[in-house]
């Protein structure tokens, strides 16, 4: 069954710094893609990454990229340069080819970021 | 740009009361879905909507109610509310007419639910 997986409840970095959030998944469709998404405080779903499972290379938007080791059945996101703004809950998740009507989410990671 | 729009923002029913969370999109989406949000469990699948017509259940559909009358709406009913549904709700839609696992589900501001 789909399974996304974030064992980081919380995360703290200092602004300028680096850091990655893990998230690992399980699936058995070899077809698949992974999202992340940002929540502010202010509550919305903010679309940041996407990554699908025959992409041959890593995903960057910007300061985020995915750091997609298929055989380990991980995507993790990487954020470099750290803002103060980049504080927020960070969510991943991942939807199936064969059943692309559901987006499965993790439990997230609330990020902090320190001056 | 609209996008899509949830209201009301916050509510407070009283245990057995029913209401109608609304849901809207103007971006001609054909797949519409409703979300809860609980702390410490991410974001839960209530129900679903592949089009004008067709609903069907996610994870965690009891005590809920939808339909889809319109690709334009896609309202969630509580027909008898109760504590165990204070939450955050979230609708997404997201285009399926290319139909794959990258369609990008975009989400409503979300309404803030309390059930007392």
């Amino acid at each position: 069954a789909q399974k996304i997986t974030q064992t980081q409840p919380g995360m703290f970095v200092q602004e300028k710094e680096a850091v990655t959030l893990d998230c690992t998944y399980d699936t058995s469709d070899p077809s698949y893609g992974l999202f992340w998404y940002k929540q502010p405080s202010s509550g919305e779903m903010i679309f940041l990454i996407y990554q699908g499972s025959y992409d041959q290379q890593n995903a960057t938007e910007g300061r985020y990229s995915l750091n997609f080791q298929k055989a380990r059945k991980s995507a993790n996101l990487v954020i470099s340069a750290s803002q103060l703004g980049d504080s927020a809950m960070y969510f991943c998740a991942m939807r199936e080819v064969t059943n692309t009507d559901k987006l499965i989410f993790g439990t997230g990671t609330r990020l902090q970021v320190f001056p | 740009n609209a996008g899509v729009t949830q209201t009301p923002k916050f509510q407070v029913l009283k245990t057995g009361q029913s209401m109608t969370l609304q849901c809207a999109q103007d971006m001609n989406h054909e797949y519409m879905s409703w979300y809860r949000q609980d702390p410490g469990m991410g974001l839960r699948l209530i129900h679903y909507s592949v089009g004008a017509g067709i609903t069907d259940q996610g994870e965690v559909p009891n005590g809920y109610n939808v339909s889809r009358s319109t690709t334009e709406d896609f309202p969630l009913r509580l027909l008898s509310a109760a504590p165990s549904q204070t939450s955050v709700y979230f609708c997404a839609s997201t285009n399926t007419r290319g139909r794959g696992a990258k369609n990008i589900q975009y989400f409503g501001a979300g309404t803030r639910l309390s059930v007392l």
